[in-house]
């Protein structure tokens, strides 16, 4: 069974920097990429990035850049996020997710297909 | 960036009900599109991926069509269950963009 195992809830203050770590099981690390989403309470789904832990290529999404930086270490299959410089508006559940890839109709179909159950982060002072 | 505009934001529906949930693309995305179904305090499931094809384990009564800048997420035959938040995402081009979400309630 494939599992992404998050770390715990964390508070922080604004300015402060957090670190999130994502911890796979059940499928082979590399083969895939990992998503990292933000939801804000009561708010949609933001796509915040991604990287790929075969050999760490990273795409962040433009509002995060600059603050945001995600790593993988294929030594304990763990992904991790960190965001810097925090404020209010950062407080929010961050989930990561294994994407996965679909070939057929001649093409390449990519998707998410397994959600971690999400860190909630609190920004408050 | 592609934006993502799903109709209705809200909708509210009986059980045993066909519902059809909109995703329009601002520009086109051939059939990358996924459907996701989110309960409260629970995180995003795949229903739906390439538009069309229904994520393993997913009830047949969930449907998805379209290509290009316009897709449905039909739901034929409403179970108690399927009262949840819907999203589209596009995996076309980065960022990788969710739509707003759709409320499904019980009328």
């Amino acid at each position: 069974e494939v599992q992404l195992v998050q770390s715990g809830a964390e508070v922080k203050k604004p300015g402060a920097t957090v670190k999130i770590s994502c911890k796979v099981s059940g499928y082979t690390f590399t083969d895939e990429y990992i998503h990292w989403v933000q939801q804000a309470p009561g708010k949609g789904l933001e796509w915040m990035g991604l990287v790929d832990p075969a050999d760490g290529e990273i795409i962040y999404a433009e509002k995060f850049r600059g603050r945001i930086t995600m790593t993988a270490d294929t030594s304990t299959d763990t992904a991790y996020m960190e965001l810097s410089s925090l404020r209010s508006e950062d407080t929010a559940i961050y989930y990561c997710a294994k994407g996965a890839v679909a070939d057929f109709r001649d093409d390449f179909y990519y998707y998410i297909d397994v959600w971690g159950k999400g860190t909630t982060v609190t920004v408050s002072s | 960036d592609i934006q993502l505009t799903q109709s209705p934001s809200f909708l509210s529906a009986s059980v045993g009900d066909r519902v059809t949930i909109t995703c329009r693309a601002s520009q086109g995305i051939s059939s990358y599109l996924a459907w996701y179904q989110q309960k409260p305090g629970k995180a995003p499931k795949l229903l739906i991926y390439a538009a069309s094809t229904l994520q393993s384990g997913v009830p047949s009564r969930f449907s998805g069509s379209g290509s290009g800048t316009e897709f449905t997420l039909t739901i034929s035959g409403l179970q108690p269950e399927d009262f949840a938040t819907y999203y589209c995402q596009q995996l076309n081009s980065y960022p990788r963009t969710f739509g707003q979400g759709t409320k499904l309630e019980i009328k």
